[in-house]
């Protein structure tokens, strides 16, 4: 079956710095991609529709200048967080469709960020 | 933005008993899809329901789409500690992206 994988898996930062996180389609193309945001024993929050080869779409709240998406081939999205703070420490989560049929959503395992 | 209520938020219950888990909202679902995740996993797909009415089993969980679509349950029956994790449902409105329930947290007792 269709597999997204995300790197890193988890990553602690300084204050201030900047993280990237990928994701990956393993196995099948995906021109669109969507970034999650999870808080501790929280629900998934949509941050941003990643589109290949155009901008992201972000949500309503979301900063865009904070939150860098970059969907340069049909199989890598990125989402880098820019001078993270500790309040941006969550579990951030890909998805793809493409891989499963049409709006089947596989996901990748996520990436657990912590900013000391 | 539509909003999906899950309830209960959490539930705690001992091996062997069943339990249902409901997804509602105030708008029409295109569709549903029902996932369950790990602690430091992402989710994983159990069911997409489409049909008002729609009833869908898989081994011991059986989920219901309702006739109005607004609305979809989930139920386990004799819950094994294996079932623990976090159920979430997720609602396609139209052609508009997926929108995920407030989630409920399930912990079977040995």
């Amino acid at each position: 079956g269709a597999v997204v994988s995300q790197h890193p898996s988890w990553v602690i930062c300084k204050s201030g710095t900047s993280v990237k996180i990928e994701c990956r389609s393993l196995d099948f193309q995906a021109t669109t991609m969507f970034w999650y945001r999870q808080f501790p024993k929280q629900s998934l929050m949509l941050m941003a529709t990643s589109n290949e080869g155009s901008k992201a779409t972000y949500e309503q709240g979301v900063e865009k200048d904070k939150f860098l998406i970059n969907h340069a081939s049909l199989t890598l999205s990125t989402l880098t967080v820019t001078s993270a703070h500790p309040e941006d420490s969550s579990f951030y989560i890909c998805s793809a469709t493409g891989g499963n049929g049409a709006n089947v959503l596989t996901f990748g395992a996520g990436s657990r960020l912590t900013v000391l | 933005t539509q909003l999906l209520e899950q309830s209960p938020q959490f539930l705690s219950i001992q091996e062997g008993e069943n339990l249902t888990v409901y997804c509602n909202s105030s708008s029409v679902f295109s569709s549903l899809q029902w996932y369950r995740q790990e602690p430091g996993e992402g989710p994983v797909l159990l069911v997409t329901v489409v049909t008002g009415g729609e009833v869908k089993k898989l081994k011991r969980l059986t989920f219901q789409f309702g006739d109005a679509r607004k609305d979809s349950s989930l139920h386990i029956t004799a819950a094994q500690p294996g079932d623990t994790g976090l159920y979430l449902c997720a609602g396609l409105f139209g052609n508009e992206k997926l929108t995920f329930g407030t989630g409920t947290r399930l912990t079977i007792i040995p």
